[in-house]
């Protein structure tokens, strides 16, 4: 059981737009950043997203991410079959002194 | 170019031991937090542990903790995670990854990984 809580599966046409929430706690994400990271099947984890909102240099600005109290969203416009992946939200837990992960989002492009 | 590329993975039996290593290059190893993240097949991320610049400071999740202890050497730019008592549920993928400010994993290994069993 993941201490932030995401929905297992998300699916959008191409072209369409997408939105993966994560939802945690006052603890967690009500009190420290978040960043999201992209994986593909059987490649390591990839940052798409830190400081809540910020993109890495070559982050195309299709993905864009916001936070609001205990919960944080990524969305993704412009959906490309290149966008299927696993997507997950992490951040750090001040009361468990711990990193803590969503449980992760397969994106399905239809 | 930034890379990270972990090494010591393979099969243990339960209560067994090993030591994983993570050589890093194209960035300055010594101003750096480092990170282990796991991933057990099929499933989700997981922290498992943090050191700080100079080794003072180490954070573990709390399932590996008295179990695992997370280590590095500035001067051979070498991260590493020596495990003890490991266990069927250690099963996974692990990943070192360089932590910038604010919980944020900016690089990663490309993971090896780590199947115990008997």
């Amino acid at each position: 059981q993941s201490v932030l809580t995401q929905p297992p599966s998300v699916s959008a046409a191409p072209g369409q737009k997408v939105t993966i929430s994560c939802s945690g706690s006052s603890s967690n994400i009500g009190k420290n950043y978040v960043s999201w990271y992209q994986q593909f099947p059987g490649t390591a984890p990839k940052l798409l997203i830190y400081d809540n909102v910020k993109r890495p240099s070559g982050i195309p600005d299709r993905f864009s991410a916001s936070k609001s109290g205990t919960s944080a969203t990524l969305g993704i416009t412009g959906l490309q079959t290149g966008d299927e992946a696993d997507y997950y939200c992490g951040t750090w837990d001040s009361s468990l002194s711990a990193g803590v992960f969503g449980g992760g989002t397969k994106l399905t492009v239809l | 170019e930034v890379q990270l590329v972990e090494s010591g993975g393979g099969l243990v039996q339960p209560g067994g031991s090993l030591r994983l290593s993570c050589a890093v290059s194209g960035f300055t190893f010594s101003r750096n937090w480092m990170s282990w993240v796991r991933q057990a097949p099929g499933k989700g991320l997981e922290w498992v542990a943090n050191i700080k610049q100079d080794g003072g400071e180490t954070y573990y999740v709390d399932s590996v903790k008295g179990r695992f202890t997370i280590s590095r050497d500035n001067a051979k730019n070498s991260l590493f995670l020596q495990m003890y008592s490991l266990r069927a549920e250690d099963t996974a993928v692990y990943y070192c990854a360089t932590l910038a400010a604010r919980q944020t994993y900016d690089y990663w290994g490309q993971g090896t990984l780590v199947t115990v069993s008997s």
